[in-house]
């Protein structure tokens, strides 16, 4: 089952925030996220795993709520290279197969 | 290191042709992935493999699609008699390890595949 990202796209002035949400109607184990920018490779950004965990490195975080079986991926204070596609990739057991989601497009302006 | 590296990174293809697209993943991924990407959406997953062991190939859309993973490094993807549905572009991923909860998976570039 794919999972729902929303909003579809998004876009910002430099320095302002935005949030992702990803969203899946089955119970999950990890949930992956993934920024991609157009004709080059998807780059790993993190992993959350259930347990409602919070994870977040420079001006990226993220949250987990099992309860709610939803991701949110913070990204504060925008920078122009945060542009891009975000996809969040879903896992339900500890298979690693990933069901990703149909992106976020994310523009950040000057 | 190197990444995950693919070729050819373009391939234009007539309808009926068979292709071949190669995978090389980072020295040491023990798991390679395969997905399909569609123009504007999230890849979907085709295959996995486990060393040269295929685990799943759940994904793989039709019989004309075969993957292989002979001595569990390169990664070969092959579409025999190209339709137009299969335009697209074909990711790989590797990661590290299967054991010890989910890992990251590290893309290549893909290979966007345009048959005519």
């Amino acid at each position: 089952q794919q999972p729902v990202q929303s909003p579809q796209a998004v876009i910002l002035r430099e320095g302002e925030d935005a949030v992702i949400n990803c969203s899946s109607s089955k119970a999950l184990y990890s949930v992956h996220w993934y920024r991609q920018k157009h004709g080059e490779a998807p780059v790993f950004l993190m992993i959350l795993l259930k347990g409602g965990e919070q994870k977040g490195h420079d001006k990226i975080s993220a949250s987990f709520n099992e309860k709610k079986q939803q991701s949110s991926l913070y990204l504060t204070a925008s920078q122009l290279s945060c542009s891009g596609t975000y996809f969040c990739g879903t896992e339900m057991d500890s298979s690693y197969k990933l069901i990703f989601g149909s992106g976020t497009r994310l523009l950040v302006r000057p | 290191g190197a990444g995950v590296s693919q070729s050819p990174r373009y391939k234009v293809a007539k309808r009926g042709q068979d292709v071949a697209l190669r995978c090389d993943p980072i020295s040491g991924h023990v798991s390679l992935f395969w997905y399909q990407q569609a123009l504007g959406q999230g890849p979907e997953f085709l295959t996995y493999f486990q060393n040269e062991a295929q685990l799943d190939k759940s994904g793989l859309p039709s019989d004309r699609f075969f993957a292989e993973r002979p001595e569990g490094s390169v990664s070969t993807l092959k579409i025999q008699r190209t339709q137009q549905e299969d335009s697209a572009v074909y990711l790989c991923a590797s990661s590290l390890s299967f054991t010890g909860g989910p890992l990251e998976q590290y893309f290549g570039p893909g290979t966007r595949l345009t048959v005519t």
